[in-house]
């Protein structure tokens, strides 16, 4: 079974900083994707970004981007100057990549305040 | 593109009532998945259909929990009785190949 954990219950960072969210995870697969949603108080869950286990590039989403270690399962996203309305719950999430869709498995969440 | 349509977006019910939450996929989506967070217990997945077929079920509570997929593009999940442990955030998320992960507003239910 796979699974997803977040070390990192709640953190602030002050706006126009930088801030680092951390997730590792645990699967015995070589194919798959890992995620990043972002949780605002109006409970939607939003996609921040998605990586490809099998690509070797980072991805990128404007102000986000992750550290994606394959060999470790670690998957850590970078926010850049940081605006209040990232202020928000972030989970790291997990699926397997096959034939047919397959559920995410998510983290308990961190929870981020950005500081005026 | 509408997006993961759900309704109703709230829901307070007496203990004992049945209740249904409804969901509508993306256009063109195969999968639906129903998951169910509390601070408790965070985000689970309760059920999740491929092309129609319940595919595992095994985080459905109980059997007072039922879910339907009566075509492709709408699912229902079912409270039969409700029980003040169900108030949760219900989700409903939509995916096709190589596209994952799309959710909906959710609904809160709130049992009393």
């Amino acid at each position: 079974a796979q699974t997803v954990t977040q070390s990192q219950p709640e953190m602030s960072v002050q706006e126009a900083e930088t801030v680092t969210l951390s997730c590792t995870y645990d699967t015995s697969e070589n194919n798959y994707y890992l995620f990043w949603y972002k949780q605002p108080p109006s409970r939607q869950m939003i996609l921040v970004i998605r990586q490809e286990a099998y690509k070797q590039q980072n991805a990128t989403e404007n102000r986000f981007s992750v550290n994606f270690q394959k060999a470790a399962k670690s998957f850590s996203l970078k926010i850049s100057d940081s605006q209040l309305g990232d202020t928000a719950m972030y989970f790291c999430a997990f699926t397997r990549r096959n034939s047919g869709n397959t559920p995410l498995v998510f983290g308990k969440g961190t929870r981020l305040s950005v500081i005026a | 593109d509408a997006g993961v349509i759900q309704s109703p977006r709230h829901e307070v019910t007496e203990m004992g009532q049945e209740v249904t939450l409804r969901c509508k996929l993306i256009s063109g989506h195969n999968s639906l998945f129903w998951y169910r967070q509390t601070m408790m217990r965070g985000l689970e997945l309760l059920i999740y259909f491929n092309n129609n077929v319940p595919i595992d079920d095994s985080g459905m509570p109980e059997d007072r929990f039922s879910a339907k997929m009566p075509n492709a593009s709408f699912s229902t999940l079912k409270i039969q009785p409700s029980e003040p442990r169900d108030s949760a955030v219900y989700f409903c998320a939509s995916s096709s190949s190589g596209l994952k992960g799309y959710f909906g507003p959710g609904t809160r239910l709130t049992v009393l």
